[in-house]
């Protein structure tokens, strides 16, 4: 079975550039997460989308961020303008769905490594 | 505010030594645990997780842990390391009984295990 797949795996941007990451999900995953892991931290959930729509977006910084799922399947995270701070991993999981209240299996891809400038 | 805490940040053991990392959280409900493993170059993959039920729960590679549910640990143990276990180690909660599915990730624990 086919895993999560993200791209690009590397990102080298300057401060105030835009950015966007792709992420598939596992064929028939109906949840998938949007997760940011700063170097020394742990990840930290950004966007949950149950299909193509939004669960939880409550720690995503709105005013430069922004992620899309639009047919419930890929999804896409946008950062414009990108600032020295937002340099991370960028994960996305996926999970089955309709298990709600933390019971749903998160699976993981490689993440994006974003570096600012 | 719902935190997961690692105490130990870097561990070195040599081949055959027993592992255990400590993880305590903090938040005032239910909440379902895990342990995720990263190894050098890989993805975040699945350790192990405890929902319900017995408490001592076992995970792949011969891993296992125990959720305290009175001192809101669930430490992570395995007998005797080999040097393929050398990897990073998050733990992670998910509060039961809302819409989303969010895990709260510790700071996480590098091992190196010596040959």
């Amino acid at each position: 079975e086919a895993g999560v797949a993200q791209s690009p795996r590397y990102k080298i941007i300057e401060k105030r550039q835009s950015v966007a990451f792709w992420c598939n999900p596992i064929s028939g995953h109906a949840t998938l997460y949007w997760y940011q892991q700063i170097l020394g931290q742990g990840p930290k959930l950004l966007i949950q989308f149950q299909n193509n729509g939004v669960v939880d977006d409550s720690q995503l910084p709105k005013d430069r961020f922004s992620a899309e799922r639009l047919k419930g399947v890929d999804s896409t995270l946008k950062i414009q303008p990108a600032k020295l701070e937002d340099s991370a991993v960028y994960l996305c999981a996926s999970s089955l769905g309709g298990l709600a209240g933390g019971s749903d299996t998160q699976y993981f891809g490689p993440g994006t490594r974003l570096t600012v400038l | 505010a719902q935190s997961v805490s690692q105490h130990n940040h870097h561990v070195i053991l040599s081949e055959a030594a027993s592992l255990e990392l400590g993880c305590n959280y903090s938040y005032g409900g239910t909440v379902n645990l895990f342990w995720y493993v990263q190894y050098p170059g890989q993805h975040l993959q699945l350790l192990l997780k405890y929902f319900s039920g017995d408490p001592l729960v076992k995970g792949i590679k011969g891993f296992e842990a125990e959720f305290i549910k009175s001192k809101f640990s669930f430490n992570l143990r395995k007998p005797s390391v080999q040097w393929s276990d050398t990897a990073e180690y998050f733990c992670a909660v998910s509060p039961t009984g809302g819409a989303t599915n969010k895990l709260i990730f510790g700071t996480g624990t590098l091992l190196a295990v010596q040959p």
